[in-house]
């Protein structure tokens, strides 16, 4: 496997479930990020960590709650979720956490909420 | 109000044709960077330029073209004989000092049709 990976690609839950999205990157990267992309909005961004402390937590609901076990992996667990968290959740990673870092994205999770 | 503005929704062209996408941002910081990334229907977002803002030599790679003005603070991206697999949705982004963790701020996008 190369570059950033999520799984799984497509998720289907219900308002009351438990779910996790999985991201791993393959790039030996110091910083990863988790986006929330929904239909005709910017792509914003949820969590940051730099090695695998968080940094940023840009007032996300508490019923998305990351993890970072380290450097490699980034989970973001779900439960609760509403209709309106339905949207495509994008996890990137880049060398360090410095202005010019270019990012590097996974393919993202399509997530709909029942 | 919106650092990044990506005024066009959706543009749709012939293949062969020409066509730029505008980028116009907004910051206090001296030092920042843009950029361009292009999200293909695959769903990943893959990087294709960066830019100080201490640079503003204009850029071209193949048929892309980058015209970085701060007078205008306009950053805008051109595709020369554009291609079917040119279709995709673009964004461009800014980062900024004031922004804690770096976070890149994204325009809401430009979504490109080519058609054959």
């Amino acid at each position: 496997e190369t570059g950033v990976t999520q799984t799984p690609r497509h998720l289907v839950m219900g308002m009351t479930n438990k779910k996790s999205l999985k991201c791993e990157q393959h790039l030996g990267h110091n910083a990863m990020y988790w986006y929330k992309q929904s239909a005709k909005k910017p792509l914003e961004l949820m969590f940051v960590y730099s090695l695998e402390e968080r940094v940023e937590n840009n007032s996300v609901p508490s019923r998305f709650s990351p993890e970072c076990p380290n450097s490699s992996h980034l989970f973001l667990h779900l439960h609760t979720l509403q209709p309106e968290d339905s949207a495509l959740y994008l996890c990137a990673s880049s060398q360090d956490l410095v202005l010019q870092a270019e990012q590097f994205f996974g393919p993202g999770t399509r997530l709909t909420v029942l | 109000a919106q650092k990044v503005t990506q005024a066009q929704t959706e543009i749709s062209v012939v293949e062969k044709e020409d066509v730029t996408l505008d980028c116009v941002y907004e910051t206090r910081d001296t030092t920042y960077y843009l950029f361009w990334y292009k999200q293909p229907p695959s769903g990943e977002l893959v990087f294709l330029i960066r830019r100080n803002s201490f640079d503003e030599q204009n850029e071209i790679s193949g048929r892309y073209s980058w015209n970085f003005q701060k007078s205008t603070s306009s950053f805008n991206f051109t595709i020369t004989a554009s291609q079917v697999v040119d279709s995709a949705v673009y964004f461009c982004a800014l980062s900024e000092a004031e922004q804690a963790g770096t976070a890149l701020i994204f325009g809401k996008g430009t979504t490109l049709s080519v058609s054959s």
